[in-house]
Formats: structure tokens, C-alpha cells, sequence
């Protein structure tokens, strides 16, 4: 089925260790994005890429970098992990911009221990 | 700054019975509104979208909503609730006039008594 396919679905990391979630869609979207869902606070976006080869910050970048490898695929890298980073985490996708509608995928639940 | 608030956190509503779901933007101008729901371990789905013209719009699964200019409202409505529309709704803005920028609210946990 079309849509936006994230890796790992769980993953549990020590405090300093680092990790890349992955991120495909194949929707032929140009714009994707990185959010972090934690209770009560709802979705907060931490990168985002408008087209192929550009990358932004969302409100909450800092302890994250990104890629966007190419049209298809979009990480998202913790380099040292702090239990602040306990979270779950979204990839979405748009043709262009937040009027087009995202298409998310169904997350990643990461624990810092 | 602007933001967008859901002021309640969890509603409980009978199968079948009306259901109103708030939301308030503080911007100065209209920014595009949208909203989501998100079912148990899955990603947000979009439900519907308003930016100008009819200020009552209409989504998919039988959702409606209305922009009030004057309250900074978007509320979402449906008439006659289903249990299968047990989720977590969000409201969402953009005040970026069409950008990259989608603020979400902190959601309201809507729980459908049979």
C-alpha cells in the first residue's frame, strides 16, 4: 500500500548511544517532516524538508539532525540520546505544503533509558 | 506567538449522541486550519481543512466543521457518533499563509460509551 513507512516501529537506547530513524514514502511527495508526539503536548515538528536537498528547523531541532537522502527518504539521527528524547516519534509527508494534507506514518516509540 | 488550544483534554460520549469537539487559534489574521485524528498506534489522518469561503466545511467519516471568525473558533462536529470514532483529535494551524509549518494543539481523547 502507498504511504509513509517508518523503521524501526520500537527501539530502546541507552543514554549516549545514537541512532538513525528512517523514513520512506512513495507518494511522490516533495515536502516531509519530523515530528515528536509526547502526552499532553501534542506533535511538535523537529525538521522538516520542503524539497529534495533543503532541511529546516521545526520548533524543537536541538539533540537532532536529519537527511533528506533523496525524493523518497528523510532521517532523522540522535547522535547521544538523553532520556528527554523518550518520546514517539512521526514521519509525515505532503505534495507541497500543509495544505495538501499530510500523510503520516504509524510512529516510533523510542525509550532513553 | 500564535498557538492553538483544545481545551479539553478527554470527552466521553454516548453511541449516537451529538458530539462537539473545541478548538481556539490566537493569530491576528485567518491561518489555515485543519484537523487530524489519530486511531490507537497508528499515524494522524486528515479529516478536513478551512481556509476560506463557506465557513461550515465538511470532512470524511461524516465530520463537519465551522469557522467562527469572531470566537477564533474551529470547532469540529459530528451528528450522530459511531464507536469505531473513538481517537485522539487534534487541531491544527498553519499561520505561515501555506507553508511547511503545521502547529498541533494537545489533542482531545474523544472515548464512545456503547
Amino acid at each position: 500500500n502507498a504511504g509513509v513507512t517508518q523503521t524501526p516501529k520500537f527501539q530502546v537506547l541507552k543514554t549516549g548511544q545514537s541512532m538513525t530513524l528512517q523514513c520512506a514514502q512513495d507518494m511522490n511527495h516533495n515536502s516531509m517532516y519530523w515530528y515528536r508526539q509526547d502526552p499532553g503536548m501534542g506533535l511538535r515538528l523537529i525538521y522538516y524538508s520542503a524539497s529534495e536537498g533543503t532541511t529546516d528547523k521545526g520548533e524543537v531541532p536541538n539533540g537532532y539532525n536529519v537527511s533528506r537522502l533523496n525524493k523518497r527518504e528523510f532521517s532523522l539521527r540522535l547522535e547521544s540520546a538523553a532520556p528527554s528524547q523518550t518520546s514517539v516519534y512521526f514521519c509525515a509527508s505532503s505534495r507541497d505544503r500543509t495544505w495538501d494534507g499530510y500523510t503520516f506514518g504509524s510512529g516510533t516509540r523510542l525509550t532513553v533509558v | 506567538a500564535q498557538s492553538v488550544t483544545q481545551p479539553d483534554i478527554h470527552i466521553t460520549v454516548s453511541e449516537g449522541a451529538s458530539l462537539e469537539l473545541r478548538c481556539n487559534y490566537s493569530y491576528g489574521a485567518t491561518p489555515y486550519l485543519f484537523w487530524y485524528v489519530q486511531s490507537p498506534g497508528q499515524g494522524l489522518q486528515l479529516l478536513l481543512k478551512y481556509f476560506s469561503g463557506d465557513t461550515l466545511v465538511q470532512g470524511i467519516k461524516g465530520f463537519e466543521a465551522e469557522f467562527k471568525r469572531s470566537q477564533s473558533s474551529f470547532n469540529l462536529r459530528k451528528p450522530s457518533v459511531h464507536w469505531s470514532d473513538a481517537a485522539e483529535y487534534f487541531c491544527a494551524v498553519d499561520v505561515t499563509g501555506g507553508g511547511n509549518k503545521l502547529t498541533f494543539g494537545t489533542g482531545t481523547q474523544l472515548k464512545v460509551e456503547l
